[in-house]
């Protein structure tokens, strides 16, 4: 089983479209969690770090369910540049164990 | 603020040739990681460096060596290069390994063929 798992999609939502992504994780012990975006053939940048009370920023809202062991990101009122593809990440906390989802395409349409 | 710098962008090499890519961050940060990322499979840790001095195999190591030369840069050396380490690799770093909520920071990323 994959420590992290993501729907590769694609979504493909018109303009002013809510989206939410969902992510799975294995490792009951991790300890850190984070939503990146990546634009075509450029490098991962943080969007948010997701803690377990929730937490927003503008349009982006990010959830932790521990007892599911799943993590969310919600977009609201989507823009065309929130076209990219958004990967989940998972630390344990130990060691060097930041684990990556395959990513989640998604193309916001006019 | 340059923050985590990769060279080469881009290179293209024979099979059995050798290269290493340079890594350098300018945010006193303590570990340093290398990756690769292939279409589906999401970003592997090949290599990583706790501190200065050291440094620990990841998920996919074979076909690799890294040097932590000193507390800035982090280089990924292929000795033989082969098609199937045709990808895209990312140099990160973060402040220190342990803490929660340290976040990852990419370099620009080398698009490597191998042909």
């Amino acid at each position: 089983r994959k420590e992290v798992e993501q729907d590769p999609g694609p979504f493909n939502v018109p303009e002013g479209a809510t989206v939410a992504f969902n992510c799975t994780y294995s490792n009951s012990a991790s300890q850190s969690f984070f939503w990146y975006r990546q634009d075509c053939r450029k490098e991962p940048k943080l969007l948010m770090s997701v803690y377990s009370s929730g937490n927003e920023d503008g349009r982006f809202t990010a959830q932790l369910n521990r007892a599911s062991q799943y993590i969310s990101l919600l977009i609201r009122d989507s823009k065309l540049s929130d076209s990219a593809t958004y990967l989940c990440v998972v630390n344990s906390g130990t060691g060097n164990q930041f684990y990556f989802g395959t990513g989640t395409s998604l193309t916001v349409i006019p | 603020n340059a923050g985590v710098t990769q060279t080469p962008k881009f290179q293209v090499l024979k099979t059995g040739q050798s290269m290493t890519l340079q890594c350098a961050q300018d945010m006193n940060h303590n570990s340093m990681y290398w990756y690769r990322q292939d279409p589906g499979m999401g970003l592997r840790l090949i290599y990583y460096s706790a501190s200065e001095g050291t440094t620990d195999k990841g998920e996919v190591p074979n076909g690799y060596n890294v040097s932590r030369l000193n507390k800035r840069e982090f280089s990924l050396r292929l000795e033989s290069a082969a098609p199937s380490q045709t990808s895209v690799y990312f140099c990160a770093s973060i402040l220190s390994l342990g803490q929660t909520n340290e976040k990852l920071f990419f370099g620009s990323g080398t698009q490597l063929s191998v042909l």
